[in-house]
């Protein structure tokens, strides 16, 4: 059964700096791998979709990478704004079925 | 291009009623998910749909949980009657292909008093 964990489970940061965001997972036997980000009271807003045969997938100041043999990717954000105050969630697309399995999130604020 | 869409956006509903959510996916989007998140839990997996048919359930609480998705387009989630540990957010996810990323409605939050 995957499993899947974001540490820590909260962050505060200053304005403009980079920060990296951790997710880990048990079973490496995945078919993706897709970072989201929620702010309260909304939706998933999706930010990146890593497939299972590539290391790293880059937009705009996000970069996320993934080494599926140790069973880890993260979120690495450049330059941080307010605006990136949210919390992000890491799912893992497991190889053999469709649905995702979500860590629990890590809370991140950016301090002006 | 219209995300994915929910309806009520918020619910609340006695123990014992029926509630009725729904779930308007992206337009050509065959494949629909429904998950919920319950209070300090994670976001969990509840079915997929692949057109009208149902992929995976394996996520279904139980036979109070009833979801169709008739003509294969838009969905809904039954739950009756409901009970206390129901409560939570619904979100409905859709994605054209296996292996794409799967978009995300805003949810319904249910409360059951």
């Amino acid at each position: 059964k995957q499993e899947v964990t974001q540490i820590p489970a909260a962050l505060s940061v200053p304005e403009g700096e980079n920060l990296v965001l951790n997710c880990s997972f048990t079973d490496s036997a995945i078919y993706n791998l897709q970072w989201f980000r929620q702010d309260p009271g909304k939706g998933l807003t999706s930010l990146l979709l890593i497939q299972s045969s590539q290391r790293e997938q880059t937009s705009g100041r996000l970069n996320a990478s993934l080494d599926k043999s140790s069973g880890r990717s993260t979120l690495y954000i450049a330059a941080s704004q307010p605006g990136d105050s949210a919390t992000y969630l890491c799912a893992v697309g497991n190889f053999g079925n469709e649905k995702l399995t979500f860590g629990t999130g890590t809370r991140l604020t950016i301090i002006p | 291009e219209a995300g994915v869409t929910q309806f009520p956006s918020h619910s609340v509903i006695e123990k014992g009623q029926t509630v009725t959510l729904r779930c308007d996916p992206i337009s050509g989007h065959d494949n629909l998910y429904w998950y919920r998140r319950v209070m300090g839990k994670e976001i969990k997996f509840l079915l997929h749909f692949v057109k009208e048919s149902k992929q995976d359930e394996s996520g279904m609480p139980n036979n109070r949980f009833l979801a169709e998705r008739t003509g294969g387009t838009y969905s809904t989630l039954k739950v009756q009657p409901a009970e206390l540990e129901d409560s939570g957010v619904y979100f409905c996810a859709s994605t054209r292909a296996r292996g794409h990323e799967q978009y995300f409605g805003p949810g319904t939050r249910l409360t059951v008093t």
